[in-house]
């Protein structure tokens, strides 16, 4: 099993609706999570850490963290056109050393105008 | 916000030459920076993890004589890309940890094309 799985394909959200990302990780301890935004041919960019069970808003993005569940997911809001990018999930396994991230694969967003 | 600096943002050179890509941090101190390394339409992949003071680690199949990294202070690491060859051409990325009150938070650095002809 991977450390870090972002499963679905591409997603296609028309403008203005809710984009909705999730991702799962397999080290149970596990104590830091982030979401980071690539476009094309950029590097990531950080856009939401979480550290702690529950939700966590940052004006239109929402992190929810499980760590019962093993999950951690992305919400955003009010879908815009400059949203469309790659977005990875990274996540700080136990054990590795307080800096190494695990990232999963990313999923591409696409906001249709 | 913490920044991550790299250079050059791109460059091309000669199969056969070296190539030193440098990644500072600009508002922070980092002992451990990381390098990955991303191909076209894949995730990112851990090359290593820069060290202050000490030896590079390594992740597995990565060649430590081929990807020279150092770590001389606290806000620099280089990372020397020796005897390129057209199959390392990729988009390099460093970043670097800044401690927080709830943990440590990784940011990147701009990343560094590199196209060996």
């Amino acid at each position: 099993q991977k450390e870090v799985e972002q499963n679905s394909g591409p997603l296609s959200v028309p403008e203005g609706a809710i984009a909705s990302l999730n991702c799962t990780y397999s080290d149970r301890g596990s104590q830091s999570f982030f979401w980071y935004r690539q476009y094309s041919g950029k590097s990531p960019e950080l856009i939401m850490s979480i550290y702690s069970n529950g939700d966590k808003e940052d004006g239109r993005f929402t992190a929810q963290l499980n760590k019962a569940s093993q999950y951690v997911s992305l919400l955003i809001r009010d879908s815009q056109p400059s949203d469309s990018a790659t977005y990875l999930c990274a996540v700080n396994p136990w054990g590795r050393g307080n800096n190494r991230l695990a990232f999963g694969k990313g999923n591409q967003v696409v906001v249709i105008p | 916000g913490a920044v991550v600096s790299q250079h050059p943002s791109w460059v091309i050179c000669k199969s056969g030459t070296s190539v030193k890509i440098e990644c500072r941090s600009l508002d922070f101190q980092a002992t451990t920076m990381f390098w990955y390394r991303q191909f076209p339409k894949q995730s990112l992949m851990l090359m290593a993890t820069s060290n202050e003071g000490s030896k590079a680690t390594y992740e597995q199949g990565v060649e430590k004589d081929k990807f020279l990294i150092n770590h001389a202070s606290l806000t620099l690491s280089t990372l020397t890309v020796t005897s390129a060859h057209p199959e390392d051409s990729s988009f390099y990325i460093c970043s670097a940890s800044q401690p927080g009150l709830s943990g440590n938070t990784i940011y990147f650095g701009e990343g560094s094309w590199l196209t060996v002809v």
